[in-house]
């Protein structure tokens, strides 16, 4: 099985510029979270797509939003970026199994760099 | 408000020895948990899970100990081996359903040979 897959890898761009990144998920896997990492913060969660509808948000300003296509792949836009944009933006898609045993993979992030 | 801890920034052990990696929570809604490494410019790869139903997980040289009553965790992998030097991170994941993970901040491990 193809592993989750992020583009692009990398990424510059200008503040007040905005930014879409992509993500295609494990085959058969519904659930695409985003995260950022920065190295002051870590991982931090961005939001969830299950189905086309956004599950779950983390705690970031309205400029970040998402969306999930009907095949699952999703995307992620910041509008308006800001020095502090920069960092490594993280996919994950997830399953669980009929156990309840819980796996979620990454991607390999797409590192982005707001001059 | 650090939900889940990660107290070590930084472990070394001898190539062969038990790495011990530890991890705090203080949300008590957690019902799952999971391990990651990290190597730099990469995404973090999944190592191991475990259910808050359980008190231990094994998958080969990784075993994961639960202790919710100290909310607690506990990463083992014996035997170290030199390319098991990376970040570990643990997490956590609410009840529900919820695919949102809270991350610790990571420990940085060095097996050395």
């Amino acid at each position: 099985k193809a592993g989750v897959t992020q583009t692009p890898r990398y990424l510059i761009k200008t503040r007040g510029q905005q930014v879409t990144l992509s993500c295609s998920p494990i085959s058969g896997h519904r659930s695409v979270s985003w995260y950022q990492q920065t190295p002051g913060q870590g991982l931090q969660f961005l939001f969830e797509y299950f189905s086309e509808t956004q599950r779950n948000k983390g705690n970031f300003p309205g400029r970040f939003s998402g969306r999930q296509f009907s095949n699952s792949r999703s995307e992620m836009n910041v509008s308006t970026l800001e020095l502090g944009d920069s960092a490594l933006y993280l996919c994950a898609s997830s399953s669980r199994t009929s156990g309840g045993a819980y796996e979620q993979y990454f991607g390999p992030g797409t590192r982005l760099t707001v001059t | 408000d650090q939900q889940v801890k990660q107290n070590s920034p930084s472990l070394s052990v001898q190539e062969g020895r038990i790495s011990i990696l530890n991890c705090d929570y203080t949300n008590s809604m957690f019902d799952y948990f999971l391990w990651y490494k990290k190597y730099p410019a990469e995404g973090p790869t999944f190592l191991i899970s475990i259910s808050s139903i359980k008190d231990k997980n094994e998958d080969g040289r990784f075993t994961v100990f639960l202790n919710k009553s100290a909310k607690h965790l506990s990463l083992h992998i014996v035997p170290s081996q030199p390319g098991d030097s990376a970040v570990y991170f643990c997490a956590g994941a609410p009840q529900g359903g919820s695919e949102k993970l809270v991350f610790g901040k990571g420990t940085k491990l060095t097996v050395n040979p």
